[in-house]
């Protein structure tokens, strides 16, 4: 069983839609969740983190964590075209490394 | 103005060759990274520098040696590439704060190897 689980996609929505993007894990000892957004030929840039479960909102994004179920979300609402990117789930075991998903490709179409 | 850098952006080369990759970070992090990313966008640890101590030296063939000549510098250098080599490779930099991780990227060098 792979560490992280994520459909890479391709997500197709149209623009105003809720995006909904999700990651398994199999780690216990993941201590951080991450959501990292990827422009085309671009590096990571960090978008949310949180490091219990529940809820955590910003803006357009909420993420979400059940460690109980060992399941990361990541809800875009009123999506725009420019959020068309790949957006990669990403833990951090306190190790000094991320581990992150394959990431998910999200087109959202105008 | 740039927090981290990498050069060349660009790096097409034949097998057998050795070639470096430069990482600044402008950013006053104690934390320096090279990731891998393969065509498949899956982003692998490499190594991880911490005022310039290797921390973390993942399954990575030999061939490859970092080198941190000061906090704000990491530098990758590969030898006798492989055209398994063929990859995007990133640099990131953190603030050693021993909890969270916010990591900065650069924009990745591309490198082919033919």
């Amino acid at each position: 069983q792979k560490e992280v689980e994520q459909d890479p996609g391709p997500l197709s929505v149209p623009e105003g839609a809720i995006v909904s993007l999700n990651c398994t894990y199999s780690n216990s000892a993941f201590q951080y969740f991450m959501w990292y957004r990827q422009y085309s030929r671009k590096g990571p840039e960090l978008l949310m983190y949180t490091y219990s479960s529940g809820n955590k909102e910003d803006g357009r994004f909420t993420a979400q964590v059940d460690k109980s179920s060992k399941y990361i979300s990541l809800f875009i609402r009123d999506s725009q075209p420019s959020d068309s990117a790949t957006y990669l789930c990403a833990f951090y075991t306190g190790r000094r490394a991320l581990t992150f998903g394959s990431g998910t490709r999200l087109q959202v179409q105008p | 103005d740039t927090a981290v850098s990498q050069t060349p952006k660009y790096l097409v080369t034949q097998m057998g060759n050795d070639k470096s990759i430069k990482c600044e970070q402008n950013l006053g992090h104690d934390t320096m990274y090279w990731y891998k990313q393969d065509s498949k966008k899956f982003l692998k640890i490499m190594f991880s520098y911490n005022n310039k101590e290797l921390i973390i030296n993942e399954t990575v063939p030999n061939r490859f040696s970092p080198k941190s000549p000061d906090k704000a510098h990491l530098n990758l250098h590969i030898n006798s590439l492989e055209l398994g080599d063929s990859a995007v490779y990133f640099c990131a930099s953190s603030q050693d704060s021993g909890m969270e991780e916010t990591q900065y990227f650069g924009p990745g060098t591309r490198l082919l190897v033919l």
